[in-house]
């Protein structure tokens, strides 16, 4: 299948200070990918979608002046969360779709363990 | 009523098991059905596609019956690396690549 990668996997930073979580599709291009954001024993929220080129769409309750997305070309995404709070610790999980068939199919990236203290 | 509803879990099933997962969305309009594994801490994997006529993948297969609005796996003689959680993904009406995941149901299998 296809292949997504994302930068770091794990980051720990304080609260106050923004943190820049990269997502590239290897070995395809994405027009689209999204970004989730998973809590403990929860499933995955998604965030908002990131469009190459324009500006992404943010799912209801997510600030976008919180949440940074920036998708410049068609194998990266970037996701920066800004003056990061304890509240915003949480996996978060990129991924991007390739049509097969009928259907588009989604590949996430290994995912970003945030911990924000 | 949640968009995408599966049964709660957990379920705890010895090896060679049969166990079946059920999922319910809401919108009857919805265009393509999937079934995603989540391995703690890791990110979900496509297990696979749900297609109307009913699918299978070795010890996996996948109903869809789009009447009821209901999608189903079940997983043959089960095995330890089984245990994960299993996700039932929905893509709305409105769009063909955005997609909406269930709550997931656990499974654990037991020597």
């Amino acid at each position: 299948g296809a292949v997504v990668s994302q930068h770091p996997s794990r980051v720990i930073c304080k609260s106050g200070t923004s943190v820049k979580i990269e997502c590239r599709s290897l070995d395809f291009q994405a027009t689209t990918m999204f970004w989730y954001r998973q809590f403990p024993k929860q499933s995955l929220m998604l965030m908002a979608t990131s469009n190459e080129g324009s500006k992404a769409t943010y799912e209801q309750g997510v600030e976008k002046d919180k949440f940074l997305i920036n998708h410049a070309s068609l194998t990266l995404s970037t996701l920066t969360v800004t003056s990061a709070h304890p509240e915003d610790s949480s996996f978060y999980i990129c991924s991007a779709t390739v049509l097969a068939g009928p259907s588009y199919e989604q590949y996430f990236g290994p995912g970003t363990r945030l911990t924000v203290t | 009523r949640k968009e995408v509803e599966q049964d709660p879990g957990p379920f705890n099933v010895p090896e060679g098991a049969t166990v079946a997962f059920n999922c319910t969305y809401s919108n009857s309009a919805s265009q393509s059905f999937f079934w995603y594994r989540q391995d703690c801490r890791k990110e979900p994997k496509l297990l696979m596609s749900v297609y109307s006529s009913g699918n299978e993948d070795g010890r996996f297969t996948a109903q869809l019956n789009r009447a009821s609005q209901y999608i189903s796996l079940l997983i043959r003689d089960s095995k330890l690396s089984d245990s994960a959680t299993y996700l039932c993904v929905v893509t709305p009406e409105t769009s063909y690549d955005k997609v909406i995941f269930g709550p997931g149901t656990s499974l654990s299998v037991i020597p």
